[in-house]
């Protein structure tokens, strides 16, 4: 069965540090893998994907994505932190033979000035 | 231009009760998803469209759950005789190809609150 894992309820980080959110996934299959942000008040929004190609992905408002194969992660990453950063962030996952989107259950961001 | 659109923003009703929750997808999408998304949740798929017809219904949870999409555009959710345990938000996703590769753009949901 296909899975989704964010270890982590809630991430502390102090602005203008780097953060990362983890994910790590179980698919049959190469998988689809995507994160989304959900501010406040507001709906899901896309951040970045991984399709096939080169495990370094690149996403909005300066965030990105490694994809590790061995490890089953796909975990999000940014530099520099910004206070308008702090949201919820989702990991999903589907694999190349269906469309069902499974979803993590999301992890906050707190970015602390 | 226009994004997802979903009708009402918020829902009260009495358990037992029927209720309709309607999506306007962006125009041209071929594929619409509807997911449930709890308190402290992720999204929870329930089905997916690909044009009218629905492609995957596996996620509805029973039979009093039911979606249609007569035209291929707006689809609306259906859920008879609501418990209380329907709460929840139902959020609608539209992407521009079937297949699970592009991004689905989402809509701002609509919270049911059944009493």
């Amino acid at each position: 069965a296909q899975s989704v894992a964010q270890p982590e309820d809630q991430v502390n980080v102090a602005e203008g540090n780097p953060l990362t959110v983890k994910c790590t996934y179980s698919v049959s299959g190469n998988p689809y893998l995507f994160w989304y942000v959900q501010y406040p008040n507001r709906g899901l929004q896309f951040l970045l994907k991984y399709i096939t190609g080169d495990n370094l992905v690149k996403g909005s408002y300066g965030f990105e994505a490694e994809f590790n194969k061995s490890q089953t992660s796909f975990h999000l990453k940014k530099p520099s932190a910004l206070v308008s950063d702090s949201a919820l962030y989702f990991c999903a996952v589907h694999g190349i033979s269906n469309y069902q989107l499974i979803w993590g259950a999301g992890t906050k961001l707190i970015i602390k000035p | 231009g226009a994004g997802v659109s979903q009708t009402p923003s918020n829902k009260v009703t009495e358990k037992g009760k029927y209720v309709e929750l309607r999506c306007d997808p962006i125009s041209g999408h071929t594929a619409l998803y509807w997911y449930r998304q709890s308190l402290g949740q992720g999204p929870e798929f329930l089905i997916y469209f690909q044009g009218t017809g629905a492609a995957d219904d596996s996620g509805l949870p029973n039979d009093r759950f039911f979606a249609v999409r007569p035209e291929g555009s707006v689809s609306t959710l259906k859920i008879q005789r609501t418990e209380r345990g329907d709460s929840a938000v139902y959020l609608c996703a539209s992407s521009l190809r079937a297949g699970g590769v592009d991004e689905q753009f989402f809509g701002p949901g609509t919270r049911l609150t059944v009493l």
